[in-house]
């Protein structure tokens, strides 16, 4: 059981490049996000999906892609990457349901991306 | 709309200091909340959490009560260590969307 699992650990890019980061889970969640966290900022949610073929938007979707076709796998498309989007990024899920234990996420190790 | 406001850091404390960290919220509805904790070049990791007025959460000597009449969660452990070094941060979710705090860095020394 790998829990939530995110690459590249670390990527830099030029503005304009595209790039994708990927999120796995093995643990049949529902549930998976994306945030990105900077300094000063806490965490802020990208997009979240609440099953297969289901995504929304957070916070900050803004310069972000999300697609969901398989429970396991939640990748995060940056098209025209831009300096604002340096930050480190990190990919959450949880089961999706009531009750104390469902509310629970578990995040990945994070992806750090610097855009020059 | 929904937000977390907690303390700013960094803060400093000798081995065995009592801790409490603030956390204050703004929520329409009856939030959740939580304490997550950072360890340095890792995710977040759940700490604690409370699912309505009144409830404590604990755990590793961390608590922190729900207060509805605040719209407080203070986290608090009465003998840090040096294992306890890491960034603390406050969150609520209220139906899909969790939001964060800003995170206090916390670092204890022997």
């Amino acid at each position: 059981n790998a829990g939530v699992t995110q690459t590249p650990k670390f990527q830099v890019l030029k503005t304009g490049q595209s790039m994708t980061l990927q999120c796995a889970q093995d643990m049949n969640h529902e549930y998976m996000s994306w945030y990105r966290q900077d300094p000063g900022m806490g965490l802020r949610l990208i997009h979240y999906s609440v099953g297969a073929g289901i995504t929304d938007q957070g916070e900050v979707p803004n310069g972000y892609n999300v697609s969901r076709s398989t429970t396991e796998d939640f990748p995060l498309r940056l098209l025209s990457a831009a300096p604002s989007q340096t930050s480190v990024y990190f990919c959450a899920s949880r089961k999706q349901g009531r009750g104390i234990t469902g509310w629970e996420q578990y995040f990945g190790p994070g992806t750090r991306l610097t855009v020059t | 709309g929904d937000s977390v406001t907690q303390m700013e850091g960094p803060v400093t404390l000798s081995e065995e200091a009592f801790l409490t960290i603030n956390c204050t919220y703004t929520a329409t509805g009856y939030p959740s909340l939580f304490w997550y904790v950072q360890y340095p070049g890792e995710g977040l990791q759940l700490l604690l959490k409370a699912t309505k007025a009144d409830d404590k959460g604990s755990n590793k000597g961390f608590e922190a009560t729900y207060r509805k009449e605040t719209t407080s969660f203070h986290l608090e452990k009465g003998s840090v260590q040096v294992s306890d070094s890491a960034v603390y941060f406050c969150a609520l979710r209220t139906g899909n969307q969790f939001y964060f705090g800003t995170g206090t860095s916390l670092t204890v020394i022997p």
